[in-house]
């Protein structure tokens, strides 16, 4: 199946500072997201993003599908960012699961 | 985004009951999803759930453990059975979100259920 991998594993931050989150998948894929997972666990969907380039103030994402990565960017980061961010796929079967990499753990210091 | 409401939000239980968690959908959907997150790791999909037939489980999981109902389009359940320690994990379901009103289109999770068994 397809392999996901998320690096940094852990990123602390100074506020206000900017961070690059790396997503990397082992074969192609038809669906690409990133979500935030609050400290009370929610799952926030960020950005659907299998190809292109998105942005939403100050995160944005880029996938590069023939590279098979994608990154999601935080700029100006605020102790609010802090949580885990996954990156999840889906194959190109299209049976909707989705496969999450380890994800990311963000502190956000003041 | 479609809206999922999901019941219970935290539990804490003892081994050897059964739990049973609700999500509920504003939207009719044909595929409905179960993830499990065990304590500081990632998301595991336990099994798909269609309205009309039976669930389909992933690898490693099974209906006796974790049977699950879907009723109509807007609505399923699973159930945690004869509950250890090891079930002690955030449950979670999902469902792909054709409204648009999102960020593009994917899927969607409910808030999940953090399950503690004592």
């Amino acid at each position: 199946g397809i392999q996901v991998e998320q690096s940094p594993p852990d990123l602390i931050l100074q506020e206000g500072a900017n961070s690059t989150l790396r997503c990397n998948f082992s074969d192609s894929v038809n669906n690409l997201q990133w979500f935030h997972q609050n400290p009370w666990g929610q799952l926030i969907n960020l950005f659907y993003i299998p190809s292109g380039t998105k942005q939403n103030g100050r995160l944005s994402a880029t996938t590069v599908a023939t590279e098979r990565y994608s990154l999601l960017y935080i700029s100006s980061s605020q102790t609010t960012d802090s949580g885990v961010y996954f990156c999840a796929v889906g194959g190109s079967s299209n049976t909707g699961k989705l496969i999450f990499g380890q994800g990311t753990t963000l502190q956000v210091k003041p | 985004s479609a809206v999922i409401s999901q019941k219970p939000s935290r539990d804490i239980c003892q081994r050897g009951t059964s739990l049973t968690i609700q999500c509920q959908v504003d939207s009719q959907v044909t595929m409905m999803f179960w993830y499990r997150q065990q304590p500081g790791q990632s998301l595991t999909l336990i099994a798909t759930a269609n309205q009309g037939s039976e669930a389909t489980y992933e690898s490693g999981f099974v209906i006796d453990k974790f049977p699950i109902s879907r009723p109509n389009l807007t609505f399923s359940t699973l159930t945690v059975s004869n509950m250890s320690p090891e079930d002690s994990s955030i449950y979670l379901c999902s469902v792909e979100d054709h409204s648009g009103r999102g960020w593009g289109y994917g899927y969607t999770f409910g808030s999940g259920t953090r399950l503690t068994v004592v």
